[in-house]
């Protein structure tokens, strides 16, 4: 079975600073997706970003980027120039890309502090 | 394009009552994914549906948890019976084409059981 570890249950940032968020995940299949999300005090869960497993280039979203090291199995989220509006709990999830898989599997997330 | 929205946000049960929560998905979206998120922990897969459909049901809790997806109207997540250990957040997530797209999630109903 997939699991999904974050171990970092809380991480500090100045803001206008970068701080990265570690996430691993444990899985046998060669293909398959990774997202963070973001969880602000609302509870919305929003997407920041998603990236395919086949694809070597890592995925960019604005300010955010990830560092995926599919060998080590290690898909860590890269704030750049932190706001005070990037303060939230961060989950990283795993996805099968198997036909009729769909299950999201979370990790217990890292909440995030940016310090003015 | 609304999002995925549900509703109540809020809702308090006392032990032994009822509690329905209700999802409207994505305009176009015909697939409906719930999730809990117990206190400090990720959220956990708990059914899949489709249109009058349950495809997935397998991360419900086998008694007093149901769900349906009518072929008009909501999605609702009934749970009967209610007990302290049942007060969570509950998402809602919904997808276009099917369970390889990517689900996106409503603001949840945080419930809590006096």
């Amino acid at each position: 079975a997939q699991t999904v570890t974050q171990s970092q249950p809380e991480m500090s940032v100045q803001e206008a600073e970068t701080v990265t968020l570690s996430c691993t995940y444990d899985t046998s299949e060669s293909d398959y997706y990774l997202f963070w999300y973001k969880q602000p005090p609302s509870r919305q869960m929003i997407l920041v970003i998603r990236q395919e497993a086949y694809k070597q280039q890592n995925a960019t979203e604005n300010r955010f980027s990830v560092n995926f090291q599919k060998a080590a199995k290690s898909f860590s989220l890269k704030i750049s120039d932190s706001q005070l509006g990037d303060a939230a709990m961060y989950f990283c999830a795993y996805r099968s890309s198997t036909s009729g898989t769909y299950k999201y599997i979370f990790g217990t997330g890292t909440r995030l502090k940016v310090l003015a | 394009n609304a999002g995925v929205m549900q509703n109540p946000r809020h809702l308090v049960r006392r032990r032994g009552q009822e509690a329905r929560l209700r999802c409207s998905p994505m305009k176009g979206h015909s697939h409906v994914y719930w999730y809990r998120q117990l206190p400090e922990e990720g959220l956990k897969f708990m059914v899949y549906l489709q249109k009058e459909n349950i495809i997935d049901e397998s991360g419900m809790p086998k008694e007093r948890f149901s769900a349906e997806f009518p072929k008009e109207g909501p999605s609702i997540l009934r749970i009967q019976q209610v007990v302290r250990g049942d007060s969570a957040a509950y998402f809602c997530a919904s997808s276009p084409q099917g369970p390889t797209d990517t689900q996106y999630f409503g603001p949840g109903t945080r419930l809590t059981v006096l």
